[in-house]
């Protein structure tokens, strides 16, 4: 099983680029998360979607933007990539509301 | 305003002896707590859950215990193995809300 898979693994962006995190699960769960994991700091949350269509703010959105055209794919957008958004981000998906969660492998970004 | 926190960044115990591991929280909304365990490269695995509705759930050598008057919750692991060395997450979420409020993290260290 797939379960949730995160592309890239790795990436370095300079100041004011932009790229697009992918993310896709294949259980069928309406929920989907991303969270940014920063040192010492836990994991906070980005945006949330709790279905197609249906996407909300975390505690961090700003600098993001995500969609959810698809019950499959949450994709998060970063449009002019800052310092502060090196982090490790990990997105999460879940059949109901509040976990347990389902977590990918992150994707660990440098913006320099 | 950290609501879930983890006050112990990390701690040290022998193979066979009892770990013990906390998280207070300060929202008496949450009902509902997680505890998740990660290895470095990988993203969080769901270890074990709570209701608000009991004081303790038990799952093989893994315990939450908790205690709603004070806001704490603490995972018992025993006897501790080499192999759960990693950074443990609690988490906890309620009321309205869809959200998943992670803590900071604890990094156990099982020394052989």
């Amino acid at each position: 099983n797939a379960g949730v898979t995160q592309t890239p693994k790795f990436r370095i962006l300079k100041i004011g680029q932009s790229m697009t995190l992918q993310c896709a699960q294949d259980m069928n769960h309406n929920y989907m998360y991303w969270y940014r994991q920063d040192p010492g700091m836990g994991l906070k949350l980005i945006y949330y979607s709790v279905g197609a269509g249906i996407t909300d703010k975390g505690e961090v959105p700003n600098g993001y933007n995500v969609s959810r055209s698809t019950t499959e794919d949450f994709p998060l957008r970063l449009e002019l990539a800052a310092p502060s958004q090196t982090s490790v981000y990990f997105c999460a998906s879940s059949y109901k509301s509040g976990g347990p969660l389902h977590f990918g492998n992150g994707t660990r970004l440098t913006v320099t | 305003d950290q609501q879930v926190k983890q006050n112990s960044p990390s701690l040290s115990v022998q193979e066979g002896r009892i770990s013990i591991l906390n998280c207070d929280y300060t929202n008496s909304m949450f009902d509902y707590f997680l505890w998740y365990k990660k290895y470095p490269a990988e993203g969080p695995t769901f270890l074990i859950s709570i209701s608000s509705i009991k004081d303790k759930n038990e799952d093989g050598r893994f315990t939450v215990f908790l205690n709603k008057s004070a806001k704490h919750l603490s995972l018992h692991i025993v006897p501790s193995q080499p192999g759960d060395s990693a950074v443990y997450f609690c988490a906890a979420t309620g009321g309205a809300t869809n959200k998943l409020i992670f803590g900071t993290g604890t990094l156990l260290a099982v020394q052989p």
